[in-house]
């Protein structure tokens, strides 16, 4: 079968940089993603990666290192409004759609 | 655009009664989602659609589910009779690429928050 594992929360200061990390266990690896859901909202497209290394977006980063079956999510500069949940996902072999982690609450201190 | 429309945004309604919720997809997305959110199960997938066509509804509960996608600009998730435990956030997403693509962005929409008493 496929899973994702991820904390279920982390916390971290204003101004900070955090890292949310996500394992994962797959009979066929397609790639890893990442999506921002704040309360109330809709999973929004963080970053993709295929390939081991860093992908750059702005103040957000993600790593990933095949060989480790383990990704991350960096965020630099915290702002308050990154408070959110940020989920891990990738695809599953039998049907090519995501499978989800559950999901890492992000909570940010002044 | 638009985005991913959902409709309604909230539903309450009494067990037993029929509930249809509503999805209009990014105008070219060719695959539509149906997802549900709760806190104990996250988010789960219910079914997919490709130009259409329901291609995968393992992940449909009950018979009490059904979704169809009549056109390509509109689905709807059908649940009757509805029961307190279908109460979640039903989420819609649509994309341009998936199946055999690694990498496809999924867009949702912002979800019908259901509660059944």
């Amino acid at each position: 079968g496929q899973s994702l594992e991820q904390p279920s929360e982390v916390t971290a200061v204003e101004g900070a940089i955090v890292q949310i990390n996500c394992t994962y266990q797959t009979s066929g690896f397609y790639g890893l993603s990442w999506y921002q859901q704040h309360d109330g909202g809709a999973p929004t497209f963080l970053s993709y990666n295929a390939l081991d290394g860093l992908e750059e977006t702005g103040r957000f980063s993600s790593f990933l290192s095949r060989s480790d079956s383990y990704g991350y999510l960096l965020l630099q500069e915290l702002q308050m409004k990154d408070s959110a949940s940020y989920f891990c996902a990738t695809k599953s072999r039998s049907n090519y759609q995501l499978i989800w982690g559950a999901g890492t609450k992000l909570i940010i201190k002044p | 655009d638009a985005g991913v429309i959902q409709s309604p945004r909230h539903e309450v309604t009494e067990m037993g009664q029929e509930v249809t919720l509503r999805c209009k997809p990014i105008s070219g997305h060719d695959y539509l989602f149906w997802y549900r959110q709760t806190m104990m199960r996250g988010l789960e997938l219910l079914i997919y659609f490709n130009n259409n066509v329901p291609i995968d509804d393992s992940g449909m509960p009950e018979d009490r589910f059904s979704a169809k996608m009549p056109n390509a600009s509109f689905s709807t998730l059908k649940i009757q009779p509805s029961e307190p435990r279908d109460s979640a956030v039903y989420f819609c997403a649509s994309s341009l690429a998936a199946g055999g693509q690694f990498r496809d962005i999924q867009y949702f929409g912002a979800g019908t928050r259901l509660s059944v008493l």
